[in-house]
């Protein structure tokens, strides 16, 4: 079965550039999250979907940052204008689960984008 | 609220060691406790997972987790460590109303 799929895996851009992270979560997965790795900072939650629905975007860093998700099998974070600041490693993830917190996360391979 | 707090930002083991990677928790209510996994560029995978059954838990790839109440605890252990084992661990804690609150991660190092 194929996991959730990202991309593209590898992104450089140069400042001031829109960029735009796809994700394809897992058939049958309700619930589909966008998270931010960087070696300072760790792993932040930046938006959470539930039945393409969002609930928490409290993690989204700016006006900067915008993120959609128009049906169950497809979901974009987009960053217009880039900063350098904003290279990091954003993984999508998804999951079946009830109430939230409770099912495994799957993870893509995730998208490193570097903002030059 | 809840947060995690993992203790050691790296750790070094020697082939056949025992591995232990420490995880404290802090919850309002009984939590659910999660293990993940990273190797280098991929994704986090689960490793084991606590929801208020066994209080030891039993994950993938030999590693297990005790979930102890009364230290708010849930460490990671290995008994004898693989050169395969090397990577980055996350604990992570939910209330089960909220979405997971990740640690800041152990990176597991292990020698020959």
């Amino acid at each position: 079965d194929a996991g959730v799929i990202q991309s593209p895996r590898h992104e450089v851009t140069e400042m001031g550039q829109e960029v735009t992270l796809r994700c394809k979560p897992i058939s049958g997965h309700n619930s589909l999250f966008w998270y931010r790795q960087t070696m300072m900072r760790g792993l932040e939650l930046l938006i959470y979907f539930n039945n393409n629905v969002p609930i928490d975007d409290s993690g989204m860093p700016e006006d900067r940052f915008s993120a959609k998700m128009p049906n169950a099998s497809f979901s974009t974070l987009k960053i217009q204008p880039s900063e350098p600041r904003d290279s990091a490693v954003y993984f999508c993830a998804s999951s079946l689960q009830g109430r939230p917190g409770t099912g495994e996360l799957f993870f893509g391979e995730g998208s490193r984008l570097t903002v030059l | 609220a809840q947060s995690v707090t993992q203790l050691g930002s790296h750790v070094s083991v020697s082939e056949g060691a025992l591995v232990l990677l420490r995880c404290n928790y802090s919850s309002s209510v009984p939590p659910y406790l999660f293990w993940y996994v990273q190797y280098p560029n991929q994704g986090l995978q689960l490793l084991l997972k606590y929801t208020s059954a066994a209080t030891l838990v039993k994950g993938i790839n030999g590693f297990e987790a005790e979930f102890k109440k009364s230290e708010t605890s849930f460490h990671l252990t290995k008994p004898s460590a693989h050169m395969s084992d090397a990577a980055e661990y996350f604990c992570a804690v939910s209330s089960g109303y909220s979405t997971l609150t990740f640690g800041k991660g152990t990176m597991l190092l292990v020698s020959p």
